[in-house]
């Protein structure tokens, strides 16, 4: 069964520090994985999204995520945070065959100016 | 190019009543899905369609929940009769396939039940 663990709910940073949002999966074949982004009153968007090759995904708005298979992680990262990023973050994971998408709880960014 | 839309974008009902939401994808896209998303937690695929047949509905509370995509396009999710635990965000996203493809979502509709 596949599974999804974002660490923190919330995360808070300074503007222009750096952003690290967890996100642990659980998978028995190879997954696909994406985070997405939810400002408030509004529905999901995609930010970036890992399927196959190169392990390095960039994504919109400086975000970035790596793909590491050894520690079944997908961290998503920025190297400086604005405050237009405040938003909830959700990591998802899939794979091949239509199996349905199984999201994390998310993780709420504050930005502190 | 249009997005997923839906509506209501809010609805208020009392426990026992029904409800229905309305859903249209982005033209052209095969898969459709209905989340639904508790407050603090992340989306649960409630059933997902792939042209206007159901690919999974594992999730669906079938006892009160439908749901059925007319003709491929657009679809309609019903709740009959609702209870306290159904207040909820409930989210229509549309793909042009499965698996690694990008969902897009709708706005959500926000019910609160009474």
């Amino acid at each position: 069964a596949q599974s999804v663990t974002q660490l923190g709910s919330h995360v808070s940073v300074s503007e222009g520090a750096l952003v690290l949002l967890r996100c642990n999966y659980s998978s028995s074949v190879p997954p696909y994985l994406f985070w997405y982004v939810q400002y408030p009153n509004q529905g999901l968007q995609l930010l970036l999204k890992y399927t196959t090759g190169a392990t390095l995904v960039k994504g919109i708005n400086g975000f970035e995520a790596e793909f590491k298979k050894s520690e079944t992680s997908f961290h998503l990262t920025k190297p400086s945070a604005h405050m237009s990023d405040a938003a909830e973050y959700f990591c998802a994971v899939s794979h091949t065959g239509g199996f349905k998408t199984i999201f994390g709880a998310g993780t709420r960014l504050f930005v502190k100016a | 190019e249009a997005g997923v839309a839906q509506s209501p974008r809010y609805k208020i009902i009392e426990k026992r009543q029904s409800v229905a939401f309305w859903c249209n994808p982005i033209s052209g896209h095969a898969t459709l899905y209905w989340y639904q998303q508790i407050l603090g937690q992340g989306p649960k695929l409630l059933i997902q369609f792939q042209n206007n047949g159901v690919v999974d509905d594992s999730q669906l509370p079938k006892d009160r929940f439908s749901a059925e995509r007319l003709k491929g396009v657009d679809s309609t999710l019903k709740i009959q009769p609702a209870k306290l635990e159904d207040s909820a965000v409930y989210l229509c996203a549309s793909s042009l396939a499965t698996g690694g493809e990008t969902q897009y979502f709708g706005p959500g509709t926000r019910l609160l039940v009474l």
